[in-house]
């Protein structure tokens, strides 16, 4: 089974441009989950969706960032313009929807730099 | 709030020596509380969990126990190896169903010298 995926790995732009990361969950998976870390900080979660329907987004810092996940799959987060503030390293999880003991599986990260 | 606090690093440890991370949070209600591991170049892994006080999570050699009097989930290792070196990352979720967000502490970063 593929794990959880992310593009791009790594992404280096300047303040004022836009950048658009992906994620694909593992199949199956109909929960998404987008965590941020800035640098020596908490990894913070930003929002959840459950299939294509946002569930949280109470993490999403402002209005700069916008996320969509249509058809449920895969998932990207656009940073429109990007501020210095937004760099760091930008995770995604997926879950299945159950009850219990549900494992959040996180892909490897893409980080984002801002000049 | 709901919040974690972790030990700072980085942590340097000799090979077969004993580790200890300490972890506490702050929550209301009965959070499950998780350890991650993130090896260089790779992503999150789940390391081990609990879902309720006195339980205890293991894997590889590390446990847990959560201990709700003290609001703590300190991670453990009676002897560590070269290959444990990492970033360790304690969470909790907040909601009491499967689908809640983690919120994690700041990171651990282990170096295992040989």
């Amino acid at each position: 089974e593929a794990g959880v995926t992310q593009f791009p790995s790594h992404s280096v732009i300047e303040k004022g441009q836009t950048v658009t990361l992906r994620c694909d969950p593992i199949s199956g998976h109909d929960n998404l989950y987008w965590y941020r870390r800035v640098m020596g900080k908490e990894i913070k979660f930003l929002l959840h969706f459950v299939k294509e329907s946002k569930q949280d987004e109470s993490g999403m810092p402002n209005n700069r960032f916008l996320a969509e996940r249509t058809g449920g799959t895969y998932s990207t987060l656009k940073v429109q313009p990007a501020e210095l503030e937004d760099s760091g390293v930008y995770f995604c999880a997926s879950s299945r929807i159950a009850g219990g003991t549900d494992t959040q599986y996180f892909g490897p990260g893409t980080r984002l730099t801002v000049l | 709030g709901n919040s974690v606090t972790q030990m700072e690093g980085p942590v340097t440890l000799s090979e077969e020596a004993f580790l200890t991370i300490n972890c506490t949070y702050t929550a209301t209600g009965y959070p499950s509380l998780f350890w991650y591991v993130q090896y260089p170049g790779e992503g999150l892994q789940l390391l081990l969990k609990a879902t309720k006080a006195d339980d205890k999570g293991s894997n590889k050699g590390f446990e847990a126990t959560y201990r709700k009097e003290t609001t703590s989930f300190h991670l453990e290792k009676g002897s560590v190896q070269v290959s444990d070196s990492a970033v360790y990352f304690c969470a909790l979720r907040r909601s009491a169903g499967s689908q809640g967000n983690l919120i994690f502490g700041k990171g651990t970063k282990l170096s295992v010298k040989p």
